[in-house]
């Protein structure tokens, strides 16, 4: 299994502003995906970051409004930038541990924008 | 493009009762699939994975099914309680590693 952290668990933004999130796995992994949940929706896949390579981003994300790090194989980041009230949702991050495809999901950054 | 499909969007249920949530998928050619619980506000935990050479898996009061040829998956929860009250996601992956895409869940009461 893997144990998966974020920071912050929330906030509260302004719109214009930027929110870094963080993504702390205790072990090391290969990828680290990044999804949003909207209010009241599913989740949609916004990137996948590997270590060492620029993330690969899904239809509709782009990197200006969605920078993403991955210095290393257990941390990642997601930046939202120039947030607006649209961008008020859950961000998660997920990975599979080596040698399993089960997905486990960190606890999630609640985010609103005002 | 993969789409899945939850039905149905919500289920209230009284305790003790046996209920069956149903997931589709429209490309057959899935690595596995995954069902998800999750609680409001919070993240999402893994409940049972299927891989695409399997017909089933179980874990205590829970059995999930899979048809791939038909594009099919059922979560078979047995004798509820109010604690399994949540929303419940299918999720397939096309192949190892990539992405999951999910349904729009069920969210499921059971009430006391």
């Amino acid at each position: 299994s893997a144990v998966i952290s974020q920071k912050p668990s929330r906030d509260i933004c302004q719109r214009g502003t930027s929110l870094t999130i963080q993504c702390q796995v205790d072990s090391q992994v290969t990828m680290m995906f990044w999804y949003r949940q909207q209010p009241g929706q599913s989740l949609t896949l916004i990137a996948t970051a590997n270590q060492g390579s620029e993330a690969t981003y899904e239809s509709g994300f782009v990197i200006d409004k969605f920078p993403i790090s991955r210095p290393n194989l257990t941390f990642s980041t997601l930046t939202v930038s120039n947030m607006s009230p649209e961008d008020s949702s859950i961000y998660l991050c997920s990975t599979n541990p080596t040698g399993t495809d089960t997905q486990y999901f960190g606890p999630g950054t609640r985010l609103t924008v005002l | 493009k993969q789409e899945v499909t939850q039905i149905p969007a919500a289920l209230s249920v009284p305790e003790g009762e046996n209920l069956v949530l149903n997931c589709s998928f429209t490309d057959s050619a899935i690595y596995n699939l995954q069902w998800f619980r999750q609680d409001p506000g919070k993240g999402l935990t893994s409940l049972l994975l299927i891989q695409s050479s399997q017909r089933e898996q179980t874990s205590g009061r829970l059995n999930a099914s899979l048809d791939k040829s038909s594009g099919r998956s059922t979560l078979y929860i047995a004798a509820s309680q109010p604690g399994d009250s949540a929303t419940y996601l299918c999720a397939v992956e096309e192949t190892s590693g990539s992405r999951l895409t999910f349904g729009e869940g069920t969210q499921l009461t059971v009430n006391p």
